[in-house]
């Protein structure tokens, strides 16, 4: 099975909304709407910032919010921070199995 | 609080084997699952498969059939991955993470990730 696909970078100023693609196919983000995004600052674990699509664990801030349409999940972090900085991986449940995206680096400018 | 606390660094010879373990505390460890997740260097991650705490079910990612093991010990709440027949590119983080659920289903959702363990096969 293939990774989803998400852009390798994007960037932003500081205040300024972003938006992270994930593309999958109907067998998995299109089947389930079971996907997650994490964010990982260099030498750390990933950190789940949004699961079943648009859902926010305790803790993470309301800047982050996730969506879905068809087989393209999407990431959009509004009012940019510095320390928001980091790499972004995109997950989604596929029946039988779980598929990452191939990560995307969020520059803050 | 919850925590996940991996075994460390391992440097094997190729055609050999790994165990990382991965030892959780602060939640009740059979009403979940746990993925195993790496992450060569520079490169994105890669989910290699799931494990049920609370009957041992797996599944495994279809690239790594085979050549994984994965189990648990419910007496001392510690999850194991065994990977076999290592090759250079599997240098890699290796992490465990806990699902949100004991069902596969839940095995994109990880709530908790342990710190990783690096795994280096020199060439």
């Amino acid at each position: 099975q293939s990774a989803l696909t998400q852009p390798a970078s994007v960037s932003g100023s500081p205040g300024q909304s972003i938006t992270i693609s994930c593309t999958g196919t109907s067998s998995d983000v299109g089947s389930y709407n079971l996907v997650s995004w994490y964010q990982q600052h260099p030498g750390k674990a990933p950190k789940l910032m949004i699961y079943e699509g648009s859902k926010r664990p305790s803790g993470v801030s309301n800047r982050f919010s996730g969506s879905k349409s068809g087989n393209t999940a999407s990431l959009t972090i509004s009012g940019l921070q510095a320390e928001d900085e980091a790499d972004y991986h995109c997950c989604s449940f596929a029946g039988n199995s779980t598929i990452f995206g191939g990560g995307t680096k969020l520059t803050v400018l | 609080q919850v925590q996940l606390v991996q075994s460390g660094v391992e440097v094997k010879k190729p055609g050999a084997s790994v165990k990382v373990s991965c030892k959780a505390s602060g939640y009740t460890f059979i009403y979940h699952g746990i993925s195993w997740v790496r992450q060569a260097p520079g490169q994105g991650l890669e989910w290699m498969g799931w494990i049920s705490a609370y009957n041992g079910n797996t599944n495994y990612a279809q690239k790594f059939q085979g050549r994984v093991t994965m189990t648990t010990d419910t007496s001392t709440n510690t999850a194991y991955m065994e990977l076999r027949s290592l090759r250079s590119d599997d240098t890699a983080v290796y992490y465990c993470a806990k699902g949100s659920s004991v069902h596969l289903w839940g095995s994109c959702r990880l709530d908790y990730w342990g710190q990783g363990t690096l795994v280096t096969v020199p060439s």
